[in-house]
């Protein structure tokens, strides 16, 4: 079985750029999430999905970031415009309804 | 807003010693915890979860949960330096959908 996969796994941006990261889940999860770590804040979630619908957009988050979920086998997240602050590891999950997430191997973003 | 503290923050331990990692939620409706690993570079992978009074063992891991006080604790017995990484516990609320996390605590197993 194939995991979540996560693309591009790097990303340089200038600031001010529009960016978009993709993710593949787990085939048959019905749970997606969208997740930023870095160091000081740890995981942060940005948007969560339930059967391709929107369940939480992230509250902070939702001035500049929108995730999407076109069908149940991708999703993607923009962010828009960039920002230096947004340097940081983009975690997309997913899981069958409450049981163990599972985690893409991530893309690390740099906004210059 | 839902709060997981771990503790420490980072831990180093002896080839072959004990580690133990703490983490406690500040919201009195989390039912349910997990423990995850992260190793440099890598993805989290779910390592163990708890959700009764007690403990659990699954090889050299040991999980404990106190509900009374929202605190769980995870044990590393014969620590081997692949267990060298970024361990994070997150916690659910009960009839909740999202995982909140904690920032970790990053341990280094000396050979």
């Amino acid at each position: 079985d194939a995991g979540v996969t996560q693309t591009p796994r790097h990303e340089v941006a200038e600031k001010g750029q529009t960016i978009i990261l993709k993710c593949e889940p787990v085939s048959g999860h019905n749970d997606l999430f969208w997740y930023r770590q870095t160091k000081i804040q740890g995981l942060e979630l940005l948007s969560y999905f339930r059967s391709k619908s929107l369940m939480e957009d992230g509250g902070a988050f939702k001035d500049r970031f929108k995730a999407e979920m076109l069908n149940s086998s991708f999703s993607t997240l923009k962010i828009q415009p960039t920002e230096p602050k947004d340097s940081a590891v983009y975690l997309c999950a997913s899981r069958q309804t409450e049981n163990t997430l599972y985690f893409g191997a991530g893309t690390r973003l740099s906004v210059l | 807003q839902q709060k997981v503290q771990q503790s420490p923050e980072s831990l180093i331990v002896p080839e072959g010693g004990m580690a133990s990692l703490n983490c406690t939620s500040s919201d009195r409706n989390v039912d349910y915890f997990w423990w995850y690993r992260q190793h440099s570079g890598k993805s989290p992978k779910m390592l163990m979860s708890i959700f009764s009074n007690g403990e659990k063992e699954e090889g050299r891991f040991t999980v404990h949960l106190n509900k009374a006080s929202l605190h769980t604790s995870l044990h590393i017995r014969d620590s081997q330096p692949s267990d060298s990484a970024l361990y994070l516990c997150a916690a659910r609320r009960a009839m909740g959908y999202k995982l909140t996390f904690g920032t970790g605590t990053s341990l280094l197993v000396d050979p």
